[in-house]
């Protein structure tokens, strides 16, 4: 079964600082999907990347993935408070398969 | 466009009770899941229905858990009986058929005693 291993687990940066989340996989990706999730609330969907060396920015958020490397990354330029939260990769394990399987998270603390 | 509904959104019972969780998707989506997510652990898929048919429920332990979405719209998540380990957040999301993206619901949090 496919596994997502996320670094870092948590992440204390000051605000106005980048930061940048990984997530690798056991398996090749087919879809790679970026949620956003805030204590006691559900998943926010941030972005979805399915091919490889593709790139795809929302506001301050940038996401790529390395289908080579079978990973990828979640980059925040210039952290806001509005950015703290625990951000999760979810993958699909075949091509048009919707079934996901998620990462641990990664917790991420701003500072002022 | 309203999003995924779930309630209740807390819940607390003792062990060998029994519990119910009902989620309405987003309206027009053909697919709804129930994934179960434990306090530092992403979610877990639980089942995935396509409609009213069970597309994928290999991972529900089918001894105390069962769900059903009768007319394909809203669904009911049943544990019975519950047990201390399920304590968790359960969710609920949906997407439009054929496509990857799901929404999920608030969540229900049930603790165990």
């Amino acid at each position: 079964s496919q596994e997502l291993e996320q670094s870092p687990q948590s992440l204390i940066v000051q605000e106005g600082k980048n930061l940048t989340i990984n997530c690798t996989s056991s398996k090749t990706l087919y879809g790679l999907y970026w949620y956003k999730q805030k204590y006691g609330e559900g998943l926010i969907f941030l972005m979805m990347l399915q091919k490889g060396g593709e790139e795809k920015s929302h506001e301050k958020i940038t996401a790529k993935l390395d289908e080579k490397k079978q990973q990828s990354s979640l980059h925040i330029t210039a952290s806001q408070p509005s950015h703290a939260g625990i951000y999760l990769c979810g993958a699909s394990s075949n091509f048009g398969n919707e079934k996901l399987t998620f990462g641990t998270g990664t917790r991420l603390t701003i500072i002022p | 466009e309203a999003g995924v509904a779930q309630s209740p959104r807390y819940k607390i019972i003792e062990k060998r009770q029994s519990v119910a969780f009902w989620c309405n998707p987003i309206s027009g989506h053909a697919t709804l899941y129930w994934y179960q997510q434990i306090l530092g652990q992403g979610p877990k898929l639980l089942i995935q229905f396509q409609n009213n048919g069970v597309v994928d429920d290999s991972q529900l332990p089918k001894d105390r858990f069962s769900a059903e979405r009768l007319k394909g719209v809203d669904s009911t998540l049943k544990i019975q009986p519950a047990k201390l380990e399920d304590s968790a957040v359960y969710l609920c999301a949906s997407s439009f058929q054929g496509k990857n993206i799901q929404y999920f619901g608030a969540g229900t949090r049930l603790s165990v005693l």
